[in-house]
């Protein structure tokens, strides 16, 4: 069980907006920056948002986060193809002495 | 760029000590900026940190793991290294070593290895 709840599943037909959302807590989303990772099946995760909303170099800008509360969500718009990925959220929580935690995950199917 | 690369034993016995090392390349381990950590991903589930090091030495782990996990760095090899002891089945997975900021966001990540886990 994820501190982080994302849903396990999503889709979508190309050029729809698509979006994931991150549950969390006062210890972790609620008080943290969120970061957000895409796995493509076999390869290691990419950075894809950091600090809630922020593009790293060279991602394209179809890729939007943001942060409410205790819970962040991933857009996606204008769905490709080649966004068929795997999902995580992921946060520093304060409890225990402070850690990292992931979201459990959510599958992009593209339709 | 910078690169990382994992490298160690594709297979352990139950009971014993998984050991993997990171060698950072095109840049330095020592830089201010950044820590250094390691993420594990078992076959079909999602991403588990284990644990980061700065290069002082200093360190912090994952509760559910810290009784058991222990990483390093040697900064004249520009290596970090990780040992997670008393392993289980429950440790079979791709272990990867990554390279994060004080935002814990992690932007560059090792390929990853799998480990296994059996007798």
């Amino acid at each position: 069980q994820s501190v982080l709840t994302q849903p396990p599943s999503a889709s979508g037909t190309p050029g729809q907006r698509v979006t994931i959302s991150c549950s969390g807590s006062s210890s972790n989303i609620g008080s943290n920056t969120v970061n957000w990772y895409q796995q493509l099946p076999g390869t290691a995760p990419k950075l894809l948002i950091y600090s809630n909303n922020q593009r790293p170099s060279g991602v394209p800008d179809r890729f939007s986060g943001s942060k409410s509360g205790t819970s962040a969500s991933l857009a996606i718009s204008g769905l490709q193809s080649e966004d068929e990925a795997d999902y995580y959220c992921a946060a520093w929580d304060d409890s225990l002495n402070g850690h990292v935690v992931f979201g459990g995950g959510t599958k992009l199917t593209v339709l | 760029q910078l690169q990382l690369q994992e490298s160690g034993p594709g297979l352990v016995k139950p009971s014993e000590t998984l050991s993997l090392t990171c060698t950072v390349s095109g840049g330095s381990i020592s830089s201010s900026s950044y820590y250094w950590g390691w993420i594990r991903q078992p076959p079909g589930k999602g991403l588990e940190w284990i644990g980061s090091i700065y290069y002082s030495g200093s360190t912090y782990y994952n509760p559910s793991l810290k009784s058991r996990v222990t990483i390093s760095v040697d900064t004249s090899k520009n290596q970090f290294s990780l040992k997670l002891s008393s392993v289980t089945a429950a440790d079979t997975a791709v272990y990867y070593c990554a390279r994060h900021d004080h935002s814990n966001a992690f932007d560059i990540w090792g390929q990853g290895t799998m480990v296994t886990v059996s007798s």
